[in-house]
């Protein structure tokens, strides 16, 4: 079946750094491959989406792109800031099905 | 604000009773999904509707239950409840633009965090 694993938090950076948060993935075919995040107290919002190979997702400052050959789907940022501070989701779903498998989270905390 | 609304948004009950969660999707979105989020799962995708119809379903006991109902709100019934029942439910709901391809962005609600003492 398919799954999603992500490095383990919590990440803890400091303004102005450069992140990094891995995500790997099995699947069968080509899924379609999203990162979510949860500010706290709030519900998962969609931050980027990838539905094909080498495709890369971005929305603010955020950048992921869609390595078949590795299985990954890493996210960076090239400068946190505080407001950053959330935790992030990978997740996956596959053609003909609906509903995407996530991975259990990452904590990014960034001081100032 | 994702125009997904749930309610209520706390709960506190006692172990053996039954609760009911209640969303609402976004204007046209015609699949609503629950998950429970807690410590120690992680995200858990409990079931899914579609215009009415239970369409998957995951990781969800045989004590809860759902249903969608014409004006396309759902709601989530909790019954003979658990210590370990306490948790984060989710309800998230998409439009099913992408064709089964399954590009579908899902959108969350605030959540309902239940307590059971």
């Amino acid at each position: 079946g398919n799954s999603v694993t992500q490095m383990e938090g919590p990440v803890t950076l400091s303004e102005e750094a450069f992140l990094t948060i891995n995500c790997t993935y099995t699947a069968t075919g080509y899924p379609s491959l999203f990162w979510y995040v949860q500010y706290p107290g709030e519900g998962l919002q969609l931050l980027l989406k990838a539905t094909k190979a080498d495709d890369k997702g971005s929305n603010k400052g955020f950048e992921a792109t869609y390595r078949k050959e590795t299985t990954s789907f890493h996210l960076e940022k090239g400068s946190v800031q505080v407001s950053d501070s959330a935790v992030y989701f990978c997740a996956l779903s596959g053609r003909g099905s609906y509903i995407p498998t996530f991975g259990r989270g990452t904590s990014l905390i960034v001081h100032p | 604000d994702s125009g997904v609304t749930q309610t209520p948004k706390h709960l506190i009950t006692a172990t053996g009773q039954r609760v009911t969660l209640r969303c609402s999707p976004r204007s046209g979105d015609l699949s609503v999904y629950w998950y429970q989020q807690s410590l120690d799962q992680g995200l858990q995708f409990l079931i899914h509707y579609y215009n009415g119809e239970e369409r998957a379903k995951g990781n969800i006991l045989e004590r809860f239950s759902a249903q969608q109902f014409p004006d396309l709100h759902s709601e989530l019934n909790l019954s003979s409840l658990e210590l370990g029942d306490s948790a984060l439910y989710f309800c998230a709901s998409s439009d099913g633009t992408s064709g089964g391809l399954g590009a579908d962005t899902q959108y969350f609600g605030p959540g309902t965090r239940l307590t059971v003492l």
